[in-house]
């Protein structure tokens, strides 16, 4: 089964920028999306289609992609963005839904 | 504004049954794709099915983890989605989310139904 892996913990000064990357065997044609999920709280989807924020997102949330990375990342981070972060993608040849690893985001 | 209430979690034994039930308001049920995501105790996300609108052939596709012991179905005219789990182990255990769809993302969820399995 497809395989996407995350760093297990990033930690960022408030006011400096974090980046959480997604990787996978070519990932780079894969449309790739993003959930936020804060302790005791449903996931919230952040990013989709690689680079698109949904209505109420802050722009401070961004999201790239190159080669087999796809990167999100938050800046001017401020404590409310301590949470854990996903990437998900749809494997075409499978035809189901895989979710990576998670990212600690730690606001120090 | 996008509602999805999940019910139905419980303890259940290992080997029995359960069935989740969702239900959603806000959009046009009938025309959505909609998806289970599940999260054990302190672990990450997995997606356990999805179930596409009858209008787009209400076909089902289940992960390999669940494929024959859960079934996800729909009531349009409830505007209610479900989860018939069976043959429960302890790995079953989590956290279970209903999700609406937008294409390959998971873009509005529930707060979730807890099930835990016992030995």
């Amino acid at each position: 089964s497809y395989v996407v892996t995350q760093p297990p913990s990033v930690s960022v000064a408030p006011g400096q920028t974090a980046r959480i990357t997604c990787g996978g065997n070519n990932i780079g044609s894969k449309n790739i999306h993003w959930y936020q999920q804060k302790p005791g709280q449903a996931p919230v989807l952040v990013m989709f289609y690689d680079s698109d924020r949904p209505s109420g997102i802050p722009e401070r949330f961004s999201g790239s992609k190159s080669g087999n990375t796809a990167t999100l990342t938050i800046s001017r981070v401020e404590a409310g963005d301590e949470a854990d972060y996903y990437c998900q993608l749809w494997d075409r040849s499978s035809d189901h839904y895989v979710f990576g690893t998670g990212t600690k985001v730690t606001v120090l | 504004e996008v509602q999805l209430e999940e019910s139905g979690g419980a303890l259940v034994q290992s080997g029995g049954s359960l069935r989740l039930s969702c239900a959603a308001s806000g959009f046009t049920f009938r025309n959505a794709w909609m998806s289970w995501v599940r999260q054990a105790p302190g672990k990450g996300l997995e997606w356990v099915g999805r179930l596409k609108s009858i209008g787009e052939g209400g076909t089902a596709d289940h992960a390999a983890p669940v494929k024959g012991r859960f079934t996800i179905s729909r009531d349009d005219s409830k505007n209610t989605l479900y989860l018939q789990m069976s043959s429960l182990t302890t790995e079953d255990t989590a956290v279970y989310y209903c999700t609406t769809m937008y294409s390959s993302a998971f873009d509005s969820w529930g707060q979730g139904t807890l099930v835990t399995v016992s030995s």
